[in-house]
């Protein structure tokens, strides 16, 4: 079974630059998520969406970030000015989250993440 | 809130060393428990759960019992092996909010021949 894929794997960008990261969660995985990882942290969601619809986006920087799912399978998440801060590695992760309710148990699959370095 | 403390690193130890990483956590109602390991070079990956108090989560040898009254989930492995050198990460997913994970800062384990 194929996992989580995300691209680029890296980027690196001048502050002001837009940027764009994909993922392609695994094949009928419901839920999907984006954290961003600052190095020497522990991730932390950004944006969890359930088939294409939003299920909680309240630590997203909504001012510069912005994120779709369209079709409720692949997602881009984009940045819009980055500024220095940005700099982090970028992780979705997807699970099963059938219709009709979501499991704390539910194992979450990582990608490999983007390496975003802002200049 | 919800949060989660996790020991600071590096942590280094010796082959066949006994390992504890400590894990502490605040959370409203009863959260889900989890273990992530990232290795080298690697996406983080699940290592164990417990999903009540008192269950206790273990593979590969590791184990952590999640423990109610003292709101811990410390990770522990009888004899480390080199190749359990990666950064660990303690984890909580809040009851009935979506299934989000809400981590540690990590602690690196590095482990020596």
């Amino acid at each position: 079974e194929a996992g989580v894929a995300q691209s680029p794997r890296y980027k690196i960008i001048e502050k002001r630059q837009s940027v764009a990261f994909w993922c392609n969660p695994i094949s009928g995985h419901a839920t999907l998520y984006w954290y961003q990882q600052i190095l020497g942290q522990g991730p932390k969601l950004l944006i969890q969406f359930q088939n294409n619809g939003v299920v909680d986006d309240s630590q997203l920087p909504k001012d510069r970030f912005s994120a779709e799912r369209l079709k409720g399978v692949d997602s881009t998440l984009k940045i819009q000015p980055a500024k220095l801060e940005d700099s982090a590695v970028y992780l979705c992760a997807s699970t099963e989250g059938l219709a009709g309710g979501f499991s704390p148990t539910d194992t979450q699959y990582f990608g490999p993440g983007t390496r975003l370095t802002v200049l | 809130g919800n949060s989660v403390t996790q020991m600071e690193g590096p942590v280094t130890l010796s082959e066949e060393a006994f390992l504890t990483i400590n894990c502490t956590y605040t959370a409203t109602g009863y959260p889900s428990l989890f273990w992530y390991v990232q290795y080298p070079g690697e996406g983080l990956q699940l290592l164990l759960k417990a999903t009540k108090a008192d269950d206790k989560g273990s593979n590969k040898g590791f184990e952590a019992t999640y423990r109610k009254e003292t709101t811990s989930f410390h990770l522990e492995k009888g004899s480390v092996q080199v190749s359990d050198s990666a950064v660990y990460f303690c984890a909580l997913s809040p009851y009935n909010q979506g299934g989000k994970l809400i981590f540690g800062q990590g602690t690196e384990l590095s482990v020596k021949p």
